[in-house]
């Protein structure tokens, strides 16, 4: 299996621009989540999603963030404008959830994203 | 105060030795509890999930006390290998709260 995939796994930008991660996880998987990384402030949850529908995104940013699954093996994360505090490792990953709780989560790799 | 929180460490430990860390979370009705384990430069992986009587993995050995609201991690007999950053996650209803992690840095 491939595992959860994400593109690019770096990106540096300048401020002002668009950034898009994508995202595709692992196939079967009912759940996905997007997390931000940083050193002050480790793992943030974003969003995330149950069946291609948004559950929690309580922890979006801003307006800047937005995030999208049109299907069960693609999602997107967009920030507009990027600005320099939105340097970070995003992560997005899945897993397979029933009603007997939450399994595991399977992590992509990352994308490293730096905007000057 | 933080709904998950955890030592940032660092742990540096002999190779062989035993060692352990807590983490804490505020909300009494937490679900369900994990340990993660990140390497540097890398993304997150399961190590394993706390149960409500406890759980062993080999060297590892995971416990919840709801009491006190806290899960604890031991790591026996500890290998150059172990060294890693360990995050603990938090299950409360649709909510997945990541501890900030433990960097662990076992010396041989």
């Amino acid at each position: 299996d491939a595992g959860v995939i994400q593109s690019p796994r770096h990106e540096v930008t300048e401020m002002g621009q668009e950034v898009t991660l994508r995202c595709k996880p692992i196939s079967g998987h009912n759940s996905l989540f997007w997390y931000r990384q940083t050193m002050m402030r480790g793992l943030e949850l974003l969003i995330y999603f149950n069946n291609n529908v948004p559950i929690d995104d309580s922890g979006m940013p801003e307006d800047r963030f937005s995030a999208k699954m049109p299907n069960a093996s693609f999602s997107t994360l967009k920030i507009q404008p990027s600005e320099p505090r939105d340097s970070a490792v995003y992560f997005c990953a899945s897993s397979l959830e029933t009603f007997q709780g939450p399994y595991e989560q399977y992590f992509g790799p990352g994308t490293r994203l730096t905007v000057t | 105060r933080k709904e998950v929180e955890q030592d940032p460490g660092p742990f540096n430990v002999p190779e062989g030795a035993t060692v352990a860390f807590n983490c804490t979370y505020s909300n009494s009705a937490s679900q369900s509890f994990f340990w993660y384990r990140q390497d540097c430069r890398k993304e997150p992986k399961l190590l394993m999930s706390v149960y409500s009587s406890g759980n062993e993995d080999g060297r590892f050995t995971a416990q919840l006390n709801r009491a006190s609201q806290y899960i604890s991690l031991l790591i026996r007999d500890s290998k150059l290998s172990d060294s890693a950053t360990y995050l603990c996650v938090v299950y409360r209803d649709d909510k997945i709260i990541f501890g900030k992690g433990t960097r662990l840095h076992i010396l041989p």
